[in-house]
């Protein structure tokens, strides 16, 4: 198994670029999230998914899309990309969304927006 | 609200046992977990505690959970070169799958 994997690794964006962050899980689960972490800050949730075709919002929702239109893959959109959008972006995927179903993390995009 | 805090930075040497440090705020919290962050790498998940328990040990790794003081604390006996990494404390409040994490601390171990 692959786990949990992400492309771009890194990118640049001009302000007002848009771009799709990838996200793709070979474990058959049914959570997905997206995280942002900023600089010397813990990991803030972006959205999340309980199974294909069901999205919620987070904690800091606000510039992103995201779509899930099959178990594997979730997506994240930035439309309009802002300086404030510079982080790095972790996906994770678990089983259930139970304490003890284990969140596991792909690799994370690194995005720079200038 | 929830918050939760960590110290930035944690040196140790090699073979000394490690403490990292975590307070959360938030008293409904019923399970709390500490993460570790290799350079480059995503998340992983290296222990939680339920909160009606005190301590936790699994292998070199120790959990101790004082939920009156909210205080959560991760020791690493004989600490190595290869635990050298980002430690995050997280907590799960109530019944929801939220998780708020804290600002990590780094911990680097010297030779």
């Amino acid at each position: 198994n692959a786990g949990v994997t992400q492309t771009p690794k890194f990118r640049i964006l001009k302000i007002g670029q848009s771009m799709t962050l990838q996200c793709t899980q070979d474990m058959n689960h049914n959570y997905m999230y997206w995280y942002r972490q900023d600089p010397g800050m813990g990991l803030k949730l972006i959205y999340y998914s309980v199974g294909a075709g069901i999205t919620d919002k987070g904690e800091v929702p606000n510039g992103y899309n995201v779509s899930r239109s099959t178990t594997e893959d979730f997506p994240l959109r930035l439309e309009l990309a802002a300086p404030s959008q510079t982080s790095v972006y972790f996906c994770a995927s678990s089983h259930g969304g139970g304490p003890t179903d284990t969140q596991y993390f792909g690799p994370g995009t690194r995005l720079t927006v200038l | 609200g929830e918050d939760v805090e960590q110290s930035l930075f944690l040196s140790v040497r090699e073979g000394d046992s490690s403490v990292i440090n975590c307070t959360y705020t938030d008293s409904s919290s019923t399970y709390l977990y500490w993460y570790k962050q290799e350079p480059g790498a995503g998340l992983q998940l290296l222990t939680y505690i339920f909160s009606n328990m005190d301590m936790k040990q699994d292998q070199r790794l120790t959990v101790l959970l004082n939920k009156k003081d909210k205080h959560l604390s991760l020791r690493i006996a004989d600490t190595q070169t290869g635990d050298s990494a980002i430690y995050f404390c997280a907590e799960r409040a109530g019944g929801g799958n939220k998780l708020t994490f804290g600002t990590g601390t780094q911990l680097k171990v010297e030779l």
